[in-house]
């Protein structure tokens, strides 16, 4: 079966810091588009991070520098280190495959979702 | 980065309505345009993508259409299972960015 299982998440005090884990079975992390999308409560959807399959990495203008996604081969698994965390960062993260664009193979749609983890970040 | 903008935010429908959603993006985006629905402590699930395309197992009362900047989500014949949160995303260029949601209530 396709699945990621999202882990990692809970409370934290703003300026500390956290890892994420997504566990993915039925296909490999490593030959995809891997993403992290966050949704903050009672909010919408924000795009966090993605780590192609070259390793190329990129990071939304509000976690650059903070956050750092990378992937365990052998473990199948991706993780999204976050630092100096705030207020702002507050929500239930998600990881994401994104499958890639029929004509170009950029990344595409997120057609695989895990269940997401809840980051806290509060004093 | 391109902005996206659905409307209504909000809309009241019953049983056996057909509804549309509205998506703009702020530039042309071809039809890199996605669907996805959620709904309350769950994660999105992909129901159209490539503005038309339908995704393996999501019923066909569903449907896309748009190209450029604007989009539409429409279906048909709503069930009780729809009523749910849509939400729009360009997959144009990087980063990818949403739509704020639309909620679909009773």
């Amino acid at each position: 079966e396709v699945q990621l299982v999202e882990s990692g998440g809970g409370l934290v005090q703003p300026g500390g810091s956290l890892r994420l884990s997504c566990a993915a079975s039925g296909f490999t992390v490593r030959s995809n588009y891997m993403n992290w999308v966050r949704q903050a409560p009672g909010k919408g959807l924000e795009w966090v991070s993605i780590i192609y399959s070259g390793g190329s990495t990129y990071y939304a203008a509000s976690v650059k520098g903070r956050f750092t996604i990378s992937r365990a081969n052998s473990k199948n698994t991706l993780h999204l280190q976050m630092n100096s965390l705030r207020a702002e960062d507050t929500a239930v993260y998600y990881c994401a495959r994104a499958t890639p664009n029929d004509d170009n193979g950029d990344p595409g749609p997120f057609d695989i979702w895990g269940q997401g983890t809840m980051v806290t970040v509060s004093s | 980065d391109i902005q996206m903008t659905q409307s209504p935010s909000s809309l009241s429908a019953s049983v056996g309505d057909r509804v549309t959603i509205t998506c703009r993006a702020s530039q042309s985006i071809s039809t890199y345009l996605n669907w996805y629905q959620q709904k309350p402590g769950k994660a999105p699930k992909l129901l159209i993508y490539a503005a038309s395309s339908l995704q393996s197992g999501v019923p066909s009362s569903f449907s896309g259409s748009g190209s450029g900047t604007d989009f539409t989500l429409t279906i048909s014949s709503l069930q009780p299972e729809d009523f749910a949160t849509y939400y729009c995303q360009q997959s144009y260029s990087t980063p990818p960015t949403f739509g704020q949601g639309t909620k679909l209530e009773i």
